[in-house]
Parts: structure tokens; C-alpha cells; sequence
């Protein structure tokens, strides 16, 4: 079963930096690129960031560009979103999401975690 | 960015119930339109992919249809399981923008 389990979440003060991770299994983590998503509670999605499946390609919302950093390691399938200067407007909910091949590309988000949530305050 | 507008923003029905939402584009995507369903407290999930390719799993009563900058979907006969709220997403070019959501409730 292909699963993606956040963890990281938290409680954080503002101008502080968070390292959300987010666990892959059931597929060839290194065949896929990913992607994090957050959600404002009872608002909408947005877009963070993108990373291809070898890490060598990465994008970014303007809201987040200069902040945030994501990346992986292959070898322990696990994707990251190193998050720093944060503030209020950065608290969400933050799903780790899968595209359906190893480049960045117009598909849809296939797979979707369960969320973490990270509050500034 | 290209702007995403969903309506209606909620919408009340009823068990056995035909359901349309629509989502406009700012832009032109051709067919690079995805459709979502989040229940409360979980994450979304994938139900349509590039405007009327039905996902895995995904049960035949719901379907897409569309282009340019005009999309649908449908519902054919709503079941308890599927008051949610429905995200439609494009992802024609980045930033991946998201609409605004169509809650469905029951009536």
C-alpha cells in the first residue's frame, strides 16, 4: 500500500524554523517527485514546493521562496521541508503529496499524507 | 498565476441527487484540470485527473468534463459517502492553484 506519513508539526514561535518529514513506503520513492501542500484550517490548498525524484530540481510559492527548503533522501525515502522565518500566515496544515513520475510535471497529485499541522505563535 | 473560480461555493443536497460544480480558469489550460475530495479532518484525495479521467477506485457516478477554461463535475447520484468538499486544481503551469472549494452539504 503506497502510504506518506508527516510528522514535525508543532507549535512554533514566530521568526522560529520548523523541519517537517515526511515517511514514503509501498512504491520506489526515488522513481517519484513530490511535493508539499499546506492548508490554512477551514481554508483552502496551497502550493508550497516541488522537487523532482533524483532532488535536482526544486520550485517554490513566492509566499514561501527564500524560507523554505525542500528536499529528500532517496535512501531513507523520506522527503523534507525545512521551514525558517516563519509567521503567522504560515500556519496550516501541511500534506506531503506524490506526483505520478520522477519529473515535475502538468499530473495532478496522486497520493496525499494525512497532514501535519504546524501553528506560529 | 492563473486564478481558479469554483461555483457554487456550497451547495445543499439531497441522497439520489444529480450534483454539478464548475470551475473557470483566469487562463486558458486546455485539459490540465484536477478535481479533489476532502472530508473533514482527513486529507483530500484525487477523484478526476486532466479534466475527465476518472482515478482509480473512484466510483463511476462521478465524472468530469471540460476544456479550455471551462470545467464540470458530476455527480450522477449523490451518495451519503460523498457530502465533502470538492477542490478543483490546475496544473498547467505553476504555481499548482487550487479553487476555492464547493462544500456539499445534505439538505
Amino acid at each position: 500500500e503506497v502510504q506518506l506519513v508527516e510528522s514535525g508539526g508543532g507549535l512554533v514561535q514566530p521568526g522560529g524554523s520548523q523541519r517537517l518529514s515526511c515517511e514514503a513506503s509501498g512504491f520506489i520513492f526515488s522513481a517519484y517527485a513530490m511535493s508539499w501542500v499546506r492548508q490554512v484550517p477551514g481554508k483552502g490548498l496551497e502550493w508550497v514546493a516541488d522537487i523532482s525524484g533524483s532532488g535536482g530540481s526544486t520550485h517554490y510559492a513566492d509566499s514561501v521562496e527564500g524560507r523554505f527548503t525542500i528536499s529528500r533522501d532517496n535512501s531513507k525515502n523520506t522527503l523534507y521541508l525545512q521551514m525558517n522565518s516563519l509567521t503567522a500566515e504560515d500556519t496550516a496544515a501541511y500534506y506531503c503529496v506524490k506526483f505520478p513520475r520522477i519529473t515535475v510535471s502538468r499530473d495532478a497529485f496522486d497520493v496525499w499524507g494525512q497532514g501535519t499541522l504546524v501553528a506560529i505563535s | 498565476d492563473i486564478q481558479m473560480t469554483q461555483s457554487p461555493s456550497s451547495l445543499s443536497a439531497s441522497v439520489g441527487d444529480r450534483v454539478t460544480i464548475t470551475c473557470r480558469t483566469s487562463q486558458t489550460i486546455a485539459t490540465y484540470l484536477n478535481w479533489y475530495q476532502q472530508k473533514p479532518g482527513k486529507a483530500p484525495h484525487l477523484l478526476i485527473y486532466a479534466a475527465s479521467t476518472l482515478q482509480s477506485g473512484v466510483p463511476s457516478r462521478f465524472s468530469g468534463s471540460g476544456s479550455g477554461t471551462d470545467f464540470t463535475l458530476t455527480i450522477s447520484s449523490l451518495q451519503p459517502e460523498d457530502f465533502a468538499t470538492y477542490y478543483c486544481q490546475q496544473s498547467y503551469s505553476p504555481p499548482r492553484t487550487f479553487g476555492q472549494g464547493t462544500r456539499l452539504e445534505i439538505k
